[in-house]
């Protein structure tokens, strides 16, 4: 089974519209964090927001927030008021702090492509 | 900006041909990792490494080799490449290991085109 599974491969929105990226997760660990990250056309991978498997509160970083739902293994993207220079491939991604027995690093979705419309 | 430097940016090789990339950072950072970006399948952990001379295997390890013989040089070697080697190639690099809130910064990544 897949530990990061991101469900839409693209999504076009229109300028100034609220973005969710969906983003659910497989783990047993009990300590595992939950990163997002973008990738422009120009190809590096831009940290933006991070949640910890127990943090109380939902994460938040300017523009972007992330929707942690425990019960659900949830952990959505919410972009506001998008911008044209949000098209971008979005990857969530998974750090299980006792990699469940297997190897350390990051654990990676496939990505949504996201298009924002003027 | 993490100071994570890759080279070269942009290779061709021909298969059956080694190659080796590499991923220089100076930011003292004891972990560092090679990730390969392949349409379809987000990035794989290929190897990693947690000390000087320290590495281990990661999801996608066949066919290559890593090194790290200085805190601050990861290289990765691709000993006979073939055309499946094909992709764009990320190092990463994070201070902690025993946090997973430990965010890993990445390098600007390697196009590497076997023919």
């Amino acid at each position: 089974a897949q530990k990061i599974t991101q469900t839409q491969p693209g999504m076009f929105v229109q300028e100034k519209e609220a973005v969710t990226l969906d983003c659910t997760y497989d783990t047993s660990d009990p300590s595992y964090g939950l990163f997002w990250y973008k990738q422009p056309s120009s190809g590096e991978m831009i940290f933006l927001i991070y949640q910890g498997s127990y943090d109380q509160q939902n994460a938040t970083e300017g523009r972007y927030s992330l929707n942690f739902q425990k019960a659900r293994k949830s952990a959505n993207l919410v972009i506001s008021a998008s911008q044209l220079g949000d098209s971008a491939m979005y990857f969530c991604a998974m750090r299980e702090e006792y990699s469940g027995g297997g190897a350390d690093g990051l654990t990676f979705g496939k990505g949504t492509h996201l298009i924002i419309q003027p | 900006d993490a100071g994570i430097t890759q080279s070269p940016r942009h290779k061709v090789t021909e298969t059956g041909t080694p190659v080796t990339l590499r991923c220089h950072q100076t930011e003292n950072h004891r972990y560092m990792y090679w990730y390969r970006q392949d349409p379809g399948h987000g990035l794989r952990l290929i190897h990693y490494s947690y000390g000087v001379k320290d590495t281990d295997k990661g999801e996608v390890s066949d066919g290559y080799s890593v090194s790290r013989s200085k805190t601050e040089d990861f290289l990765l070697t691709l000993e006979s490449a073939t055309s499946s080697q094909t992709s764009v190639y990320f190092c990463a690099i994070s201070a902690r290991r025993d946090r997973a809130n430990t965010e890993a910064f990445f390098g600007q990544g390697t196009r590497l085109t076997v023919v």
